[in-house]
């Protein structure tokens, strides 16, 4: 079985400043993990990726996650907040032989001025 | 999202009407997959379908069917619609275990 939490329904930063999103996850086998964002009335894009290699992960619009095995977490983050990041965050596990992936319930991201 | 089509957008149904969500996709991916987005509970997968001709149940596939019509059409059915079917609903493909692409999503609304 595998489940997703994500600590934090809304989190609030200024611009400028860390942004940490936290991801937790349990599976019984080696995860593949990803971070989609999803912008209003919009579907959900990948951000990026973990499936086995490298485990500090360099994504799109300058975010990137740690893969923690001994944590069983996958945080996003990104070092300085732009006002376009405002958006809803997904965190999610699939693995080899799983095709469906199971989300987080996720996380609102707000970029005050 | 060019790669992954919804139709409708948008839709307004009364209790016990029936519907079809179409998605249809041009990536060639051989696995598609419809999700429903309810607040605080994130995406929850309904029907998948890992290749042309087959279907399988997901979280929630209670009071939806599927079809997988050929590589690129994937529809979602809704037989009698019921208020708690009131959700955005996202078609999303796959190649194997590469990340999933998704649709714009149908705002879906039953009075």
């Amino acid at each position: 079985a595998q489940s997703v939490t994500q600590l934090g329904s809304h989190v609030s930063v200024s611009e400028g400043a860390l942004v940490l999103l936290r991801c937790n996850y349990s599976s019984s086998v080696p995860p593949y993990l990803f971070w989609y964002v999803q912008y209003p009335n919009q579907g959900l894009q990948l951000l990026l990726k973990y499936t086995s290699a490298a485990t500090l992960v360099k994504g799109i619009n300058g975010f990137e996650a740690e893969f923690k095995k001994s944590e069983t977490s996958f945080h996003l983050t990104k070092p300085s907040a732009h006002m376009s990041d405002a958006a809803e965050y997904f965190c999610a596990v699939g693995s080899t032989g799983r095709r469906a992936l199971t989300f987080g319930s996720g996380t609102r991201l707000q970029v005050q001025p | 999202n060019a790669g992954v089509t919804q139709t409708p957008k948008f839709q307004v149904l009364k209790t016990g009407q029936s519907m079809t969500l179409q998605c249809a996709q041009d990536m060639n991916h051989n696995s598609m997959y419809w999700y429903r987005q309810d607040p605080g509970m994130g995406l929850r997968l309904i029907y998948y379908s890992a290749s042309e001709g087959t279907t399988d149940k997901g979280e929630v596939p209670n009071g939806y069917n599927v079809s997988r019509l050929n590589k690129r059409e994937f529809s979602l059915r809704l037989e009698s619609a019921a208020p708690s079917q009131t959700s955005v609903y996202f078609c999303a493909t796959s190649r194997d275990n590469q990340p999933q692409h998704f649709g714009d999503g149908t705002r879906l609304s039953i009075l």
